[in-house]
């Protein structure tokens, strides 16, 4: 069975760009999240879905994110523009709807906006 | 402050070596705890969680919990050459793995 699966592994960027991450979760699991880990700090909750719907969203940092899961399936992350403190790496993790006591990570996509 | 600090390191030791990892918490409304550990270039892979004070044993992984002192621990008998990588603990205020805050994560050396 395949893990959770993120494109790119790694993207270099110049300050103001688009970069737009993506989410293969585990078949079959509904919940995804996105986590994101700057220089130097802990890795911190960005958001979470339940199939398609946006469950909590409070650690998005500001209206430059934005996170979609069409169809229940992959997710993507776009930074727009992207600024230099957007700088890290961005996890995503899934697991199941109601045997949640596991979530299962992603290798990361490791974000550098020069 | 942060609700969660981890030392983050890093820590060497000789094969074979009992390994002891600490975290503490100010949130008392944590009530799930789980160690990760984290290859290079790699995503955090779960070792252990428990929901309770006390003691949770897996092989030469045990984790325990005191919840009265906010203080949470990793310990790894016999260790191996293979262990070496960093260890993450987090927590969640809810019964499961949602909206994890982690902490720094410990950079762990085991020396053959």
């Amino acid at each position: 069975e395949a893990g959770v699966t993120q494109f790119p592994s790694h993207s270099v960027i110049e300050k103001g760009q688009t970069v737009t991450l993506r989410c293969d979760p585990i078949s079959g699991h509904d919940n995804l999240y996105w986590y994101r880990r700057v220089m130097g700090k802990e890795i911190k909750f960005l958001l979470h879905f339940v199939k398609e719907s946006k469950q909590d969203e409070s650690g998005m940092p500001n209206n430059r994110f934005l996170a979609e899961r069409t169809g229940g399936t992959y997710s993507t992350l776009k930074v727009q523009p992207a600024e230099l403190e957007d700088s890290g790496v961005y996890f995503c993790a899934s697991s199941q709807l109601f045997r949640n006591t596991e979530a299962f990570f992603g290798q990361g996509t490791r974000l550098t906006v020069v | 402050q942060k609700e969660v600090e981890q030392d983050p390191g890093p820590l060497s030791v000789p094969e074979g070596a009992i390994v002891s990892l600490n975290c503490t918490y100010s949130n008392s409304a944590f009530q799930y705890f789980m160690w990760y550990r984290q290859y290079s270039r790699k995503g955090p892979e779960l070792l252990m969680y428990t929901y309770s004070s006390g003691n949770k044993e897996d092989g030469r992984f045990t984790a325990q919990v005191d919840k009265s002192s906010k203080y949470i621990s990793l310990f790894i008998r016999d260790s191996q050459p293979s262990d070496s990588a960093t260890y993450l603990c987090a927590m969640s205020p809810s019964r499961g793995a949602q909206k994890l805050v982690f902490g720094q994560g410990t950079r762990l050396t085991i020396n053959p």
